[in-house]
């Protein structure tokens, strides 16, 4: 059963532009929600978190948004820059562990 | 300060034979985690296990596969009599508790079955 789904399995956005990745979720348990950004042959590397008390967290050029009611959120990317070019993983957890991810969304960020 | 490290990188295998993936969490982490990733897929939870004990091994299929973290030295995923199916990367990941906790991941290990 796939708990954390991430529709969209590729986007492509100019320099400088936003890029919105989405990530929708089905267990109302899950109470922490964290973005991965995973290049080629290394391991995925943590990005952001945000816990289910909050709506918004925001790092730098990287904010996560957090909508309960719809059991969704996202990742904004302000602006993007070619280094952002990876794949980033949704992931979320209820009781701190078993952690469950997307499967992922391939960024590219066109010069 | 050693991240998550995990051998070997890559590991090829003919149907039939042991597969032994090694990882040594973060110092000061003492839980482990490892996930599979197929081709074209997300990171699927096997096991996560603290200092000898193992805690959760929902994620694990019920035989051929088998995990332990010994009081000393690294965790290790074995998989006994491999199939091609067994081909996927394995990440192991640590964190220093189980609460709320973002993970640190290994480089993985590419396990090729032949």
């Amino acid at each position: 059963d796939q708990q954390v789904k991430q529709n969209s399995p590729s986007l492509s956005v100019q320099e400088g532009r936003i890029s919105i990745l989405n990530c929708d979720y089905t267990n109302s348990m899950f109470d922490y929600f964290l973005w991965y950004k995973k290049y080629p042959a290394e391991g995925p590397t943590f990005l952001i978190s945000i816990s289910s008390i909050k709506d918004k967290n925001e790092d730098g050029r990287f904010t996560v948004f957090l909508n309960k009611s719809a059991k969704h959120l996202s990742l904004h990317i302000v602006p993007s820059q070619p280094g952002d070019s990876a794949v980033y993983f949704c992931a979320a957890s209820a009781r701190g562990y078993d952690m469950r991810f997307g499967a992922g969304t391939r960024l590219t960020v066109k010069p | 300060n050693a991240g998550v490290m995990q051998n070997p990188r890559h590991l090829v295998r003919r149907r039939g034979q042991e597969a032994r993936l090694r990882c040594s969490p973060m110092k000061g982490h003492s839980h482990v985690y490892w996930y599979r990733q197929l081709p074209e897929e997300g990171l699927k939870f096997m096991v996560y296990l603290q200092k000898e004990n193992i805690i959760d091994e929902s994620g694990m299929p019920k035989e051929r596969f088998s995990a332990e973290f010994p009081k000393e030295g690294p965790s290790i995923l074995r998989i006994q009599q491999v199939v091609r199916g067994d081909s996927a990367a394995y990440f192991c990941a640590s964190s220093p508790g189980s609460w709320g906790e973002k993970l640190f991941f290994g480089s993985g290990t590419q396990l090729s079955v032949l």
